[in-house]
């Protein structure tokens, strides 16, 4: 079974630093997905980044960048010139590849990271 | 567009009851699938649904029953309702035959059991 871990359940950062949150993930699956999702207070969750398995390429999102270590199981986060809008609760998942009519998008998620950005 | 809308937003039930959640799935989108969230945690996988069948389920009781109409929304119901079913419950949709992995998720209906 698949196991997504994220240790860091709070971090803060100044406007403008960079921040890093980190994610391991434990499978025996060579195909797969995986995502950053961000959830602000009170609102839907939405996809900040993915980064498919069989790329070595670590996935960037303009401020948002990937480190993507596959032999490592690791997979952070990294947050440039941090902005007050993302504070949030951020969460790891993982997905195995396939298409989403055979049943196969199925997100394990990390318990999550809450990051606060100070003004 | 629209995006992934559940209703209704909040409620409060008491023990035993039954509650019946809805969704509908984003524009062109025809599968759905449903998340249990208890605070503080990652959001749980309960089941999927495409073309009117459960796909696939998590670890979840009988007691979470869904069901998915030919306009693609979706109701997750849940009978005997224990203290431990509080919780968020997110709904996300996706488009059959998309191979990207992204799910679009809802605002949740917030269930608290009393």
């Amino acid at each position: 079974a698949q196991t997504v871990t994220q240790s860091q359940p709070e971090m803060s950062v100044q406007e403008a630093e960079t921040v890093t949150l980190s994610c391991t993930y434990d499978t025996s699956e060579s195909n797969y997905y995986l995502f950053w999702y961000k959830q602000p207070p009170s609102r839907q969750m939405i996809l900040v980044i993915r980064q498919e398995a069989y790329k070595q390429q670590n996935a960037t999102e303009n401020r948002f960048s990937v480190n993507f270590q596959k032999a490592a199981k690791s997979f952070s986060l990294k947050i440039s010139d941090s902005q007050l809008g993302d504070t949030a609760m951020y969460f790891c998942a993982f997905m195995k590849h396939g298409l989403a009519a055979s049943g196969t998008y199925k997100y394990i998620f990390g318990t999550g990271t809450r990051l606060k950005v100070l003004a | 567009d629209a995006g992934v809308t559940q209703s209704p937003t909040h409620l409060i039930k008491t023990r035993g009851q039954q509650v019946t959640l809805r969704c509908s799935p984003k524009s062109g989108h025809d599968t759905v699938s449903w998340y249990q969230q208890a605070l503080g945690q990652g959001p749980q996988f309960i089941f999927q649904y495409y073309e009117e069948e459960e796909r696939q389920r998590g670890n979840f009781p009988d007691r979470f029953s869904g069901h998915q109409y030919p306009n693609y929304s979706s109701e997750l119901n849940v009978n005997a309702l224990l203290l431990g079913d509080s919780a968020l419950y997110l709904c996300a949709s996706s488009w059959g035959h998309s191979n990207t992995g992204e799910l679009f998720f809802g605002e949740g209906s917030r269930l608290t059991v009393l």
